[in-house]
Formats: C-alpha cells, structure tokens, sequence
C-alpha cells in the first residue's frame, strides 16, 4: 500500500518564526489534507487541497498541493505558542478511496 | 454542539477485563470509523461502518468488536484487554465514505495495567 513520509518529525522554535513542513508519498494522491491536534483532542482539519498545485490559506496557515501530485506542504507564519501540536497530513490515492496518514510534525513554540 | 462525542475520555482498567467505549456523531453523516493512536502518535485505522455496515475491518484482533445500532453511533467492545491495547482511540466520521474530510472526536486514553 502507499506510504506517506511526513518531516520533520519533530520542531522547536521560538515564536515569531516561520514554520515549514511537508510530506511524500510513494504513489500519486488526489487529495491532501492537513490536520492540526492539540493536546488530549482529537485532530481538526486545517486545510483540504483538491487540485495539484493548489495553494490555499487559513490565516497564518498556506497549504500547497504539489504539482507531481505526490507531496503537500504546510507553511505557518509567524507562529505563536497556541501553534503547538501534532500536524498530520493525509492523502487519497482516489476519491473515496480510504486515507492515509502521516506520521505526523510534532511542534513546539517558546515563547 | 460537539459534532462527535466519545465516552469515556479516560479508561484505566486491568488485564483480561471487557469494556466498550461509546461514540455519537450529529453531523448526519452516513460514515464512522475508529483510529487507534499509538504512543509514537501514528493515526492507524481500525474499522469503518457505512449506514451501519462495516466496510472496512483492518488486521484487528477478534477481540474488538465495533458495533453500529444505527448510522450516528458506532461503539467499540473489547474483549480480554491486554497491555499492548493502551493506546488513545478516536471515532471519527465522514459524509460518505472517505468523500469528505473525517471529523474526529476528542478521544478515548485507554490504559491497560
């Protein structure tokens, strides 16, 4: 089946900074999505991506769905100490097809 | 109004008892699923149930058993509980099949001692 590599596993910055993360997968995907998950709560979606290159924004956060259609990235700017979280993306070979996860971006931000 | 609810949110229990963890959802959704988080945090599917079918059952042990009474409610049964099965288990819900994003409830830590 397809797998998903989603980097960096793990992020400490200080606020203010900007953020990237992106994730892979080994077979073409037709939707991407991104979810954020704060501690003790299940994951909220952030942003969906439908269209290969894509590029689509939610405040500070810009979500982009890669052209080869077999990688997203997820950029926030300017973060603040309620950015941190697990971020997870999540892809779909078809529609309707079932989805897979990333291993998902453990972020941190210091004030 | 939480969109999916799970019951309870924590459960801490021994070796070789049953519980079940309950879940609603009032999105009128036709799809529900159960997830299973690891301690490394990575979101593996368990079972999905479409208009209270099952459609998806992925290599669980026999001893989970989901159970779907109707389309907004999928409830998860486990029989004989083992160390191993201390992990965060989500429901979540989708409008027709994986035609949608999930939307997820906030979690039920299970703790196996």
């Amino acid at each position: 089946g397809q797998q998903l590599n989603q980097s960096p596993q793990s992020m400490f910055i200080q606020e203010g900074e900007d953020v990237s993360m992106n994730c892979t997968s080994s077979s073409i995907f037709n939707t991407w999505l991104w979810y954020k998950q704060d501690p003790g709560e299940g994951p909220v979606l952030l942003i969906a991506l439908y269209k290969a290159g894509e590029l689509t924004s939610n405040g500070r956060l810009t979500a982009q769905f890669g052209i080869t259609r077999k990688d997203s990235f997820l950029n926030i700017s300017a973060s603040i100490p309620s950015d941190v979280g697990i971020y997870f993306c999540a892809g779909q070979e078809t529609s309707g097809s079932r989805l897979t996860f990333g291993e998902g971006t453990q972020l941190t931000v210091n004030p | 109004d939480t969109a999916v609810s799970q019951t309870p949110k924590y459960l801490v229990t021994q070796m070789g008892n049953d519980k079940s963890i309950k879940c609603e959802q009032n999105l009128g959704h036709d799809t529900m699923y159960w997830y299973k988080q690891d301690s490394k945090k990575f979101l593996k599917i368990m079972f999905s149930y479409n208009n209270k079918e099952l459609i998806i059952n992925e290599t669980v042990p026999n001893r989970f058993s989901p159970k779907s009474p109707d389309k907004a409610h999928l409830n998860l049964h486990i029989n004989s509980l083992e160390l191993g099965d201390s992990a965060v288990y989500f429901c979540a819900s989708s409008q027709d099949g994986f035609l949608g994003p999930l939307h997820f409830g906030n979690g039920t830590r299970l703790t196996v001692t």
